[in-house]
């Protein structure tokens, strides 16, 4: 069965510097979708970035990037100028690209400091 | 264009009640989803349905029952709810295309339960 694993509970970064979120995933697939997702106090779960197993290339989003490690089953995100409003839990998700579920890991609580 | 969208925001139930949580979407989507949210495990699904009259079990099916009569809407039920139910629900939708192959899934902004 897969699985995904965030081992940070907590982490706290800078305002204005970078912090990466470790991720890694158990699965004997070689085509799938990891994502992060951002759920800030509203509650609401909100996209961050996706990747696709088979794209080579690390995804980019703004600020956001990833470190995709397909060999190592591993797939951290980078923040990078960090800002007040990216205090949130962050989410690492798996999904195979021919089933319905997507597998979430245990979160990562992310806290700025001004 | 509202998204997706979950009522009640916030409910209190007593043991061996009943209620209904309904989750909208207005972007044609054809797979929909609940999830419960438990602290220190992420999102666990609930049920999930592919497609308008069909529906899916997923990890933690027991105690809860789903409907899809419209693309549209998709119901998630307690028929008798219990303390272990307390939690906060989240549904979530996506585009099927190419076999299978999903789009992004986009969430609900959650409904807290509390069940007493």
């Amino acid at each position: 069965a897969q699985t995904v694993t965030q081992s940070q509970p907590e982490m706290s970064v800078q305002e204005a510097e970078t912090v990466t979120l470790s991720c890694t995933y158990d699965t004997s697939e070689s085509d799938y979708y990891l994502f992060w997702y951002k759920q800030p106090p509203s509650r609401q779960m909100i996209l961050v970035i996706r990747q696709e197993a088979y794209k080579q290339q690390n995804a980019t989003e703004n600020r956001f990037s990833v470190n995709f490690q397909k060999a190592a089953k591993s797939f951290s995100l980078k923040i990078s100028d960090s800002q007040l409003g990216d205090a949130a839990m962050y989410f690492c998700a798996y999904r195979k690209t021919s089933y319905d579920k997507v597998i979430f890991g245990p979160g990562t609580s992310l806290s700025v400091i001004p | 264009n509202a998204g997706v969208t979950q009522t009640p925001k916030f409910r209190v139930l007593k043991t061996g009640q009943s209620m209904t949580l309904l989750c909208a979407q207005d972007m044609n989507h054809e797979y929909m989803y609940w999830y419960r949210q438990d602290p220190g495990m992420g999102l666990r699904l609930i049920h999930y349905s592919v497609g308008e009259g069909t529906t899916a079990k997923g990890e933690v099916p027991d105690g809860y029952n789903v409907s899809r009569l419209k693309k549209q809407n998709f119901l998630l039920g307690l028929e008798s709810a219990a303390p272990s139910q307390t939690s906060v629900y989240f549904c979530a939708s996506s585009y099927s295309i190419n076999r299978g192959r999903q789009e992004t899934q986009y969430f609900g902004p959650g409904t807290r339960l509390l069940v007493l």
